[in-house]
């Protein structure tokens, strides 16, 4: 059983679209990751969360930490948005990191 | 701009040969990290090192093998006893305290021929 299951595995959105990507895990963490890797391959940090809401332009994320659960959120999706999106949790026994395995989103222009 | 480089950004090697992947960091970050991605797959953890001088074995590191010298640097090398080294490597940091983010490099593509 993954530690970190996001859903969905993938993804086609009309530009322009609102765009939520889940995330549930199953460990105690300190904090989650959102993060962007684009068809070249190198990744970078959207958010961390370690509770409540954070917003950056049109992406918005969220955690529940009593549910353990997290989504992303895209408003007005453009196709510069096209990427994999990958959840990870930092946890919270160690500087240990779990992976989901990532949602591919391609938005249409 | 600080940040973490990765290189080479692709390299081809012959079965039975090592080969050694670079990766530095001028974040002045202690945490680094390696890992491997394969299609379908989420990142998988081959080593890490939370010091200087010092770092432990990750959920793959069968075949990989890693030094510490230096806090800018965590080199990791891809030995022949690695049975399927062809991958995507990442090489990532760990800020600390209240900016704890992630960053990685551009990431290595290792192909053996």
């Amino acid at each position: 059983k993954n530690e970190v299951e996001q859903s969905p595995q993938n993804l086609t959105a009309q530009e322009g679209e609102f765009i939520t990507i889940n995330c549930s895990y199953s460990v105690g963490i300190s904090a989650l990751h959102w993060l962007q890797q684009h068809p070249g391959g190198g990744i970078v940090s959207l958010f961390m969360l370690s509770s409540g809401k954070k917003k950056h332009g049109r992406l918005i994320a969220t955690i529940n930490i009593q549910e353990k659960h997290s989504s992303l959120h895209i408003t007005a999706s453009h196709p510069r948005d096209s990427a994999v999106y990958i959840c990870a949790v930092n946890s919270n026994t160690g500087n240990q990191f779990y992976f989901g395995t990532g949602t591919s989103l391609t938005v249409i222009p | 701009d600080g940040g973490i480089t990765q290189s080479p950004k692709y390299l081809f090697r012959k079965e039975g040969q090592n080969v050694t992947l670079s990766c530095e960091q001028n974040l002045n970050h202690d945490a680094m990290y390696w890992y491997r991605q394969d299609p379908g797959q989420g990142l998988r953890l081959i080593y890490y090192s939370q010091i200087v001088n010092d770092f432990q074995k990750g959920d793959i590191a069968e075949g990989y093998s890693v030094s510490r010298e230096k806090k800018e640097s965590f080199p990791l090398t891809v030995t022949s006893a690695q049975k399927n080294p062809t991958a995507f490597y990442l090489c990532a940091s760990l800020g600390t305290g209240r900016s704890g983010e992630l960053f990685f490099g551009e990431g290595s593509r290792l192909t053996v021929l």
